[in-house]
């Protein structure tokens, strides 16, 4: 079963905007990743966070992690052409290395 | 980092044949994740390929329909077998780095469509 539900399914934005996207998973994790994927191809690791972080940062890319609420956020800043793809977020609910991944949200951005 | 070369990309096959996808990595990793990602879906772990041994299959997935080879550390194949159109998915192949093999390295899919 998926384990990550995530929010909203697509968004569409125009360039240099920040793109939000939230994912919300149901059971206890160890570390949770996002990952984006361009035109249905092989997914790119983007980010992990672990269980003991709250924040993350990595370029332009920033992540929350909130192990209370069950839930993660993805923050784009300063928003490019080619940061259109899907994202998604992954936990390891089911144990190291056998990710469970949510329904991804499809960004678009806008030149 | 691990780098994977996929093949094919795509095919488009006729109902009741099967194909087999090939997944190369340029290191040794002791565990290859085979996905099926359905259209505009989220991706579903099919398997788990160790080499030496056989495949571990998630729910939903069995050996004959998903017959999996690992002859060594760098080479795994997945079969779709007996093929439906609903079979019309990407299927990935993936590995495991890290300490923990806890990030994912994904080959670039092979999109299948089966008439």
């Amino acid at each position: 079963s998926q384990q990550g539900e995530e929010d909203p399914q697509a968004l569409s934005i125009q360039e240099g905007e920040n793109a939000t996207m939230n994912c919300s998973y149901k059971t206890s994790i160890n570390n949770l990743q996002w990952y984006r994927q361009n035109s249905g191809r092989g997914l790119v690791h983007l980010i992990l966070i672990r269980s003991n972080e709250r924040e993350k940062h990595s370029g332009r890319l920033r992540v929350t992690l909130d192990t209370s609420k069950k839930s993660s956020s993805l923050l784009i800043t300063a928003s490019r052409a080619a940061d259109t793809a899907s994202y998604f977020c992954a936990t390891d609910a089911q144990g190291a290395q056998k990710l469970v991944f949510g329904q991804g949200t499809r960004l678009t951005i806008n030149p | 980092s691990a780098v994977i070369s996929q093949k094919p990309s795509r095919d488009i096959c006729q109902r009741g044949t099967s194909l087999t996808i090939q997944c190369q990595v340029d290191s040794q990793v002791t565990m290859m994740f085979w996905y099926r990602q359905q259209p505009g879906q989220s991706l579903t772990l099919i398997a788990t390929a160790n080499q030496g041994s056989e495949a571990t299959y998630e729910s939903g997935f069995v050996i004959d329909k998903f017959p999996i080879s690992r002859p060594n550390l760098t080479f795994s194949t997945l079969t779709v077998s007996n093929m439906s159109p609903e079979d019309s998915s990407i299927y990935l192949c993936s590995v495991g780095v890290g300490g923990a093999n806890e990030k994912l390295f994904f080959g670039s899919g092979t999109q299948l469509s089966v008439l």
